[in-house]
């Protein structure tokens, strides 16, 4: 059974960097023909897509995040990983990573979350 | 970027009864006879919950009183019958051009 977790401080301070990390179990990131993706969801608000990551290290970004975003892969630890530069509290959210869930396809619905962190941004 | 705009915000349904949400989105997500279109279930405190994609390909587990139906740029969400455990908030999500969302239904008991 996939299972995804994600991990990181719950409180970043502005203007520094939120740094999250997604554990995958029960399927290999490397031999995977899946997709992985970042979506966020501002607390009693809707859903915003982040960006996506396949195991080569190819990315794609919410062009509205891009100039402040990296999203990286370490398929020796089976993970992928968000980092989210000049926070403000705007970017107070749930962060979700999730799997794309058709082969090969960017294009794609998510059909496995993880079950989510509180990221708070404040002094 | 593709706006998707749901209707209504909320809506009341008593058990039972038939609920309908509406989605459409500002561009076609038609290419290639599919349309790249999801339908999430999300209840308090847990992430999204795939129902729906390719707009009416119900996800395996899904009771069959959820389906999905239209084409384009106009989509709706059905549940059948309201059951008790239906009480969340539903989106529609498309996957054609990057990824946006629709704000969400938020769905009640009467």
């Amino acid at each position: 059974q996939l299972q995804l977790q994600e991990s990181g401080p719950g409180l970043v301070k502005p203007s520094e960097t939120l740094s999250l990390t997604c554990t995958v179990s029960g399927d290999s990131i490397s031999s995977s023909r899946y997709y992985w993706g970042w979506i966020r969801q501002p607390p009693g608000k809707g859903l915003e897509w982040i960006g996506n990551v396949y195991y080569s290290g190819n990315t794609y970004y919410n062009p509205s995040l891009k100039s402040r975003l990296t999203i990286s892969v370490d398929t020796s630890k089976n993970q992928f990983s968000l980092k989210l530069r000049s926070v403000t509290a705007i970017d107070t959210a749930v962060y979700y990573c999730a799997r794309l869930g058709v082969i090969y396809q960017l294009q794609s619905y998510f059909d496995y979350w993880g079950q989510g962190t509180l990221v708070t941004i404040s002094s | 970027d593709i706006v998707m705009t749901q209707s209504p915000d909320s809506l009341a349904v008593s058990l039972g009864e038939r609920a309908t949400i509406n989605c459409k989105s500002s561009q076609s997500v038609l290419f290639s006879s599919k349309n790249y279109l999801a339908w999430y279930q999300q209840k308090p405190g847990q992430p999204p919950k795939l129902l729906i994609y390719w707009a009416s390909t119900r996800e395996s587990g899904v009771p069959d009183r959820f389906s999905g139906s239209g084409s384009g740029t106009d989509f709706t969400l059905t549940i059948s019958s309201l059951q008790a455990e239906d009480v969340a908030v539903y989106y529609c999500h498309q996957y054609y051009n990057t990824q946006t969302f629709g704000q969400g239904t938020k769905v009640e008991i009467k």
